[in-house]
C-alpha cells in the first residue's frame, strides 16, 4: 500500500504486560514520528527518527517507553510494564526529506486493564 | 514553546450551513500550518496546509488562510454536508523534521 500502516489496530493488555506496536512508513520517507492521543485530546509528540537515528525522544513519558527503527524503515514502539494510564491511541506518521507535512497511519488503540 | 488554540466544541450544524472553526497559534519563526481531520476509529488525514503568510490552503470545499498579523488559521466551509462530521485538528510545524503541535480538536456534527 501507499500509506502508513500500523499493527495491531487494537491491543488489550493486562497491567504489567509488555506490548510492541509496529509502524511501516511510506516508502522512502526518512522521517518517522510517534504520537500518543488520549481520548478526546489532540495527539502529543513522543519521539522522532530520521532514518535509523532517534533524534528526539523528549516526549516519551517514562523509561518504560522505548522506540527503535534499526534499518531506517519499520519502527517499533515498545511499552514495558504497561499501566492503565498508557491506554490511548498510538499514532505513527512519516514525512519525506525536507518536508513538514506528515502523513498518519490509522493508529493502534491500546487498552490496559 | 509552540502552542495551538482551537475554538471549543462541539459544533453542531445543519446541512448546508456555513462553518468556521477558529485556530490561533504561538510560535517562533515561520511555522507551517495544517488542518487534519479524524473520522471515528481512524487516523488523521491531512485536509489542507499553508506554508507562509497569506497562503490559502484549500481542499474539498474547505479553506484556511495563514494570517501572520493575527497568528490565525481559521477553517471555513461555505456549505457543510453530513459526511463532514468528524473531529478537526489545527496543527503547526516549526521546521522540517520537527514535531507537529496540535490543538485540542473540534468535534463537528452535521445534521441532515
Amino acid at each position: 500500500g501507499a500509506g502508513v500502516s500500523q499493527s495491531p489496530r487494537y491491543k488489550v493488555a493486562k497491567r504489567g504486560q509488555d506490548v510492541a506496536l509496529r509502524c511501516d512508513p511510506i516508502s522512502g520517507h526518512v522521517s518517522l514520528f510517534w504520537y500518543q492521543q488520549a481520548l478526546g485530546q489532540g495527539p502529543e509528540f513522543l519521539t522522532y527518527f530520521q532514518n535509523e537515528a532517534q533524534l528526539d525522544k523528549s516526549g516519551l513519558p517514562s523509561d518504560r517507553f522505548f522506540a527503535e527503527r534499526p534499518e531506517g524503515s519499520v519502527s517499533t514502539l515498545k511499552i514495558q510494564r504497561t499501566q492503565q494510564e498508557d491506554s490511548a491511541v498510538y499514532l505513527c506518521a512519516s514525512s519525506s526529506r525536507g518536508q513538514r507535512t506528515q502523513y498518519f497511519g490509522p493508529g493502534t488503540r491500546l487498552l490496559v486493564l | 514553546g509552540d502552542s495551538v488554540t482551537q475554538m471549543e466544541g462541539p459544533v453542531t450544524l445543519s446541512e448546508e450551513a456555513f462553518l468556521t472553526i477558529n485556530c490561533t497559534y504561538t510560535a517562533t519563526g515561520y511555522p507551517s500550518l495544517f488542518w487534519y481531520v479524524q473520522y471515528p476509529g481512524e487516523g488523521l488525514q491531512l485536509l489542507l496546509k499553508a506554508t507562509k503568510a497569506d497562503d490559502k490552503g484549500s481542499n474539498k470545499g474547505f479553506e484556511a488562510t495563514y494570517r501572520k498579523e493575527t497568528t490565525s488559521f481559521h477553517l471555513e466551509k461555505g456549505s457543510v454536508q453530513v459526511s463532514d462530521s468528524a473531529v478537526y485538528f489545527c496543527a503547526l510545524s516549526a521546521t522540517s523534521g520537527s514535531r507537529l503541535t496540535f490543538g485540542e480538536g473540534t468535534q463537528l456534527t452535521v445534521n441532515p
